[in-house]
């Protein structure tokens, strides 16, 4: 158990659909971020935040919309996805939002746009 | 661009077989180093990192790699691999000229070994 913990494990979700991802953190990290991994594909940094700031968008669709109330809990909300959406999304986190720290990882949910 | 490579999309091993997964970076500047694995059904864990010092890094579970500044690589090795090491590898970089704080990954690299 690492300390990251994601809901839901899995999501199956129509294109019109809105539904949110969540996480959570439980190790004091200061920093949070949304990785996107498809088969045969490096992990995509999606959304970084620290210390509840938004300091990166990888020219995400706006389709994802990310928040983050508080340096424990982020949520990535989803709307109107596409099939080529379909993905493990993983949440992490790290003590700061520096490269002198390592990430730690949830779980991912499994999500699948129909 | 900055970008990291991992060259072998699969391996496979028998037990007690030698490990050397390939890890080459572009990014010029002082990076930090991080090798990370996915069992089966299982989060991304840290296998490893290098951020200064001795190049030759000691890992969990046996798992060492070594930074080689000239050749921007950062191998992965095990001397006997196990049963249940088979798992996903994934190498990653942070830092480089521009102090990118985005941890950048390759592509990963399949395990399988045979029993």
């Amino acid at each position: 158990e690492t300390g990251v913990t994601q809901t839901p494990r899995h999501l199956v979700m129509g294109m019109t659909n809105k539904k949110s991802l969540k996480c959570e953190q439980h190790l004091g990290h200061n920093a949070m971020y949304w990785y996107k991994q498809s088969a045969k594909k490096p992990l995509e940094l999606m959304f970084v935040y620290n210390f509840k700031e938004q300091t990166e968008n990888n020219s995400v669709p706006s389709r994802f919309s990310p928040e983050c109330p508080n340096s424990s809990h982020l949520f990535l909300h989803l709307h109107t996805l596409q099939p080529e959406d379909s993905a493990l999304y993983l949440c992490a986190s790290s003590q700061g939002g520096s490269s002198s720290y390592e990430q730690y990882f949830g779980p991912g949910t499994r999500l699948t746009v129909t | 661009a900055q970008s990291v490579s991992q060259h072998n999309h699969h391996v496979i091993l028998s037990e007690a077989a030698s490990l050397e997964l390939g890890c080459n970076y572009s990014y010029g500047g002082t990076v930090n180093l991080f090798w990370y694995v996915q069992y089966p059904g299982q989060h991304l864990q840290l296998l490893l990192k290098y951020f200064s010092g001795d190049p030759l890094v000691k890992g969990i579970k046996g798992f060492e790699a070594e930074f080689i500044k000239s050749k921007f690589s950062f191998n992965l090795r095990k001397p006997s691999v196990q049963w249940s090491d088979t798992a996903e590898y994934f190498c990653a970089v942070m830092g480089g000229v521009y102090n990118n704080n985005d941890m950048r990954f390759g592509a990963g690299t399949r395990l399988t070994v045979k029993p």
